[in-house]
């Protein structure tokens, strides 16, 4: 059983650019989602997606969306990237419903610098 | 507007004596609450949760406890050991999971 991968671990964008964030859920999760963590706070919820589609989102702009694949892996993309988007960005995979679970499974995360 | 307050940002504990980490919550709507241990350049793990209808949890050397009326919650580990030196994060459920700041516990030789 594998666990919950993310790519890349490390990126450097300037500011107004256009980044991809890449998940691999832990096999067998139908359910992934992503959070951002700023320095020094904890993760914030962004959104999360079931089975291809999106299950709830928090407070975040539209221009940060996502997409699940039918392999249930995920892709998290921002555009228009501002300074204030350096953060780590971090992935959960969970076996629910679609409901928050309590057990999520997280990824080592993305490190994400806007210059 | 914080939901989930950890106002400890760090603490020093011997090992072998009990660390005690504390979480403020402010929404009585949340049902579950977590505790989630982070080491550097690793994501959060899952260690211990509760449910909004209990007042105490054990699994081994962790207990949570939690106090509704005064909407406080508590992680407590012993005996302490080197390798829970880590950031634990406190979190609550409502639609989402919302964390606090997190508390970095230092375990002492």
């Amino acid at each position: 059983e594998t666990g919950v991968t993310q790519s890349p671990t490390h990126l450097i964008k300037t500011r107004g650019q256009q980044v991809t964030l890449r998940c691999s859920s832990q096999s067998g999760h139908n359910t992934v989602s992503w959070y951002q963590q700023a320095l020094g706070q904890g993760p914030q919820f962004i959104f999360q997606y079931y089975r291809e589609e999106e299950n709830g989102r928090g407070n975040f702009p539209p221009r940060f969306s996502g997409l699940q694949f039918p392999n249930y892996s995920s892709e998290l993309n921002v555009n228009a990237l501002e300074l204030d988007d350096s953060a780590l960005y971090l992935c959960a995979s969970s076996s629910g419903q679609g409901a928050i679970q309590e057990t999520q499974y997280f990824g080592p995360g993305t490190r994400l610098l806007v210059l | 507007d914080q939901q989930v307050k950890q106002n400890s940002p760090s603490l020093s504990v011997q090992e072998g004596r009990i660390s005690i980490l504390n979480c403020d919550y402010t929404n009585s709507m949340f049902d579950y609450f977590l505790w989630y241990k982070k080491y550097p350049a690793e994501g959060p793990t899952f260690l211990i949760s509760i449910s909004s209808i209990k007042d105490k949890n054990e699994d081994g050397r962790f207990t949570v406890f939690l106090n509704k009326s005064a909407k406080h919650l508590s992680l407590h580990i012993v005996p302490s050991q080197p390798g829970d030196s880590a950031v634990y994060f406190c979190a609550a459920r409502d639609d989402k999971i919302i964390f606090g700041k997190g508390t970095r516990l230092h375990i002492l030789p």
